[in-house]
């Protein structure tokens, strides 16, 4: 089985400040990961993913993320936010070679952007 | 835009009334799913279907009953549901992989905002 902790709920930052969104995940195989975002009244939206190959992975809306598997870590950073970076952001894992097996989510972690 | 749409929107209804959710993806992916997010939580399994079957039912009440009457649609259908079932339901889909080939990529649609009185 898998699991997903996001250590921040939430995390107040300044305009144009660098930000990072900690990922956790516990897993016994190998696993594919995920970050989507949430704005506010509306479903989710995939920010990026982890399939294979490179560790960095970049993103939508300047976003990138950093797997590493020694520390079972998938970090989310923005070296600069704006204001409509205000969202609910959700961590994922799914186990490799699982055919349709569901994600598993963090509980998220709500990014508020302050002018 | 999304590419997966749901409607409708917003829906009110008392715990008496027959209502339906409804999905529609155009993308030829053959999975789809139903979750059920409340207010500050993050989204939770409801009922996948692959190929148009049902593969997961994750201890529902059968006061949802989901239905996949083709490979582009989803519905949600309700009856006799309570004021806990209020929330956001999120459908989304995704190429169904078999085993080993590959991952299983999601596309959420908005949502349909569900109040029960």
């Amino acid at each position: 089985a898998q699991s997903v902790t996001q250590l921040d709920s939430q995390v107040p930052v300044f305009e144009e400040a660098p930000v990072e969104l900690r990922c956790n995940y516990s897993s016994s195989v190998s696993v594919y990961l995920f970050w989507y975002v949430q704005y506010p009244n509306q479903g989710l939206q995939l920010l990026l993913k982890y399939l294979s190959g490179s560790t960095l992975v970049k993103g939508i809306n300047g976003f990138e993320a950093e797997f590493n598997k020694s520390q079972t870590s998938f970090h989310l950073r923005k070296p600069s936010v704006h204001i409509s970076d205000t969202a609910e952001y959700f961590c994922a894992v799914s186990p490799r070679h699982s055919g349709n097996t569901p994600l598993v989510f963090g509980k998220g972690t709500r990014l508020s952007v302050i002018a | 835009d999304t590419e997966v749409t749901q409607t409708p929107k917003h829906l009110v209804m008392g715990m008496t009334n027959k209502k339906s959710l409804k999905c529609e993806q155009h993308m030829g992916h053959r999975a789809m799913y139903w979750y059920k997010q409340k207010a500050k939580k993050p989204p939770e399994l409801m009922f996948v279907y692959s190929y148009e079957k049902l593969s997961i039912n994750e201890s529902v009440p059968s006061r949802f009953s989901p239905e996949c009457p083709n490979s582009s649609l989803l519905n949600l259908h309700l009856h006799a549901l309570q004021p806990e079932d209020s929330a956001l339901y999120l459908c989304a889909s995704s190429q169904d992989k078999e085993k080993g080939s590959g991952a299983n990529v999601l596309t959420f649609g908005a949502g349909s905002r569900l109040t029960v009185l």
